[in-house]
């Protein structure tokens, strides 16, 4: 089974500037993907950012972007330019790629990291 | 565009009472699934379906029930509501690597 470790639960950051994420996992797959999903105080989770194990550019979507070290099992989460719109839980999320439609899409989370961007 | 809806957001039980959360997307996603949340932890796979006709149990399936009579709805059924089921409940679909989740349903069991 696959596990996934957040060992920050809390982090704040002051507005404009830049917080790091740290998340790693533990698997015995070589083809998955890994994600980071946003929940603020309205509870909806959002998907911020996705990577596919199999490539080794790592992904960036306008101020998220992520450091993929797949040899490490290390998955962080690089958040530039905070806002205060940014305040939310993150979770970072495992889900291993199937060859069989069956087996289905299914995340494992870690515990999430709790980001607090102050003015 | 709707994307996922679940219904209702926030629901009180007492403990043996029973009740159904229900889930429908509109954008014929084969894969659908429900989750739950619970203080200090990540969300955790209680039971999905890979098409209509087909659920199969995740992590934490006991307590509950499900079924996929459309593509669209997958209803989560608490047979006998426990204190232990109070959680935050997610319904999410997906056609290919990535959910999208609905809003989430607050359930409270006394």
């Amino acid at each position: 089974a696959q596990t996934v470790t957040q060992s920050q639960p809390e982090m704040s950051v002051q507005e404009a500037e830049t917080v790091t994420l740290s998340c790693t996992y533990d698997t015995s797959e070589s083809n998955y993907y890994l994600f980071w999903y946003k929940q603020p105080p309205s509870r909806q989770m959002i998907l911020v950012i996705r990577q596919e194990a199999y490539k080794q550019q790592n992904a960036t979507e306008n101020r998220f972007s992520v450091n993929f070290q797949k040899a490490a099992k290390s998955f962080s989460l690089k958040i530039s330019d905070s806002q205060l719109g940014d305040t939310a839980m993150y979770f970072c999320a495992f889900m291993k790629l199937y060859m069989i439609k069956a087996a289905g899409n299914k995340l494992t989370f870690g515990g999430g990291t709790r980001v607090l961007v102050k003015p | 565009n709707a994307g996922v809806t679940q219904t209702p957001k926030f629901q009180v039980l007492k403990t043996g009472q029973s009740m159904t959360l229900q889930c429908a997307q509109d954008m014929n996603h084969e894969y659908m699934s429900w989750y739950r949340q619970d203080p200090g932890m990540g969300l955790r796979l209680i039971h999905y379906s890979v098409g209509a006709g087909i659920t199969d149990q995740g992590e934490v399936p006991n307590g509950y029930n499900v079924s996929r009579s459309t593509t669209e709805d997958f209803p989560l059924r608490l047979l006998s509501a426990a204190p232990s089921q109070t959680s935050v409940y997610f319904c999410a679909s997906s056609s290919d690597g990535g959910l999208f989740f609905g809003e989430g349903s607050r359930l409270t069991v006394l």
